[in-house]
């Protein structure tokens, strides 16, 4: 149990273009969903926390406008990077906690996804 | 701010030695902490503790908090080479809403040689 998807795995794109990643939980409905970044042996650092049907609550210093993020239901959430340039290309990493699992406190990732912005 | 700070930040050890991982925090609202091990991709959780005192074991790996001294180790004993990995702590606050965050260290990349 508690499985979570993400797509696409990779992503290479041109400069200003926008990119939509998906996060999916497969066995449990995701009540939170919290999407992060991840440098280059760095850790993770969280951008936004969302709740199904709400807005999401982004961190400090990270542009809601240009990091859209929807959860239009309890096991999908996107986050769509808005007219991407090469400093946003970084590892993003989603993870959701929901009711039905043994932990409701656990954060359970997905498998990342590799954005490249040329 | 919180802070969540790991120990050593990087070691190499021989397959069969066994490994201790730190990790102390300063942290509002504590919640849990929890270790994951990130190899290629994303993390994958290995324990959640909420307890001090409480050992938590599953398989060779085991981990301790300390919430006195704000503090939690995690062991791995008899390493392997699937061992190899960046070890993350985190610790989980509460938020005004209700809600909780996770805030992550910087983790320890653990080698393990054949």
């Amino acid at each position: 149990g508690a499985v979570v998807s993400q797509h696409p795995s990779w992503v290479i794109c041109k400069s200003g273009t926008s990119v939509k990643i998906e996060c999916r939980s497969l066995d449990f409905q995701a009540t939170t969903m919290f999407w992060y970044r991840q440098f280059p042996k760095q850790s993770l650092m969280l951008m936004a926390t969302s709740n199904e049907g709400s807005k999401a609550t982004y961190e400090q210093g990270v542009e809601k406008d240009k990091f859209l993020i929807n959860h239009a239901s309890l096991t999908l959430s996107t986050l769509t990077v808005t007219s991407a340039h090469p400093e946003d290309s970084s590892f993003y990493i989603c993870s959701a906690q929901g009711r039905g699992l043994a932990s409701t406190d656990t954060q359970y990732f997905g498998p990342g996804t590799r954005l490249t912005v040329l | 701010e919180d802070k969540v700070v790991q120990s050593p930040l990087s070691l190499v050890v021989h397959e069969g030695d066994t490994v201790t991982l730190n990790c102390s925090y300063e942290v509002t609202n504590f919640r849990s902490l929890l270790w994951y091990k990130q190899e290629k991709k994303a993390p994958t959780f290995l324990f959640m503790l909420t307890s001090s005192g409480i050992e938590k074991k599953s398989g060779r790996l085991s981990s301790i908090l300390d919430k006195k001294e704000l503090f939690s180790i995690l062991n791995i004993t008899a390493t392997q080479t699937g061992d190899s990995a960046i070890y993350l702590c985190a610790v989980a606050c509460f938020e005004a809403s209700n809600d909780y965050k996770l805030s992550f260290g910087a983790g320890t990349t653990v080698t393990v040689r054949a």
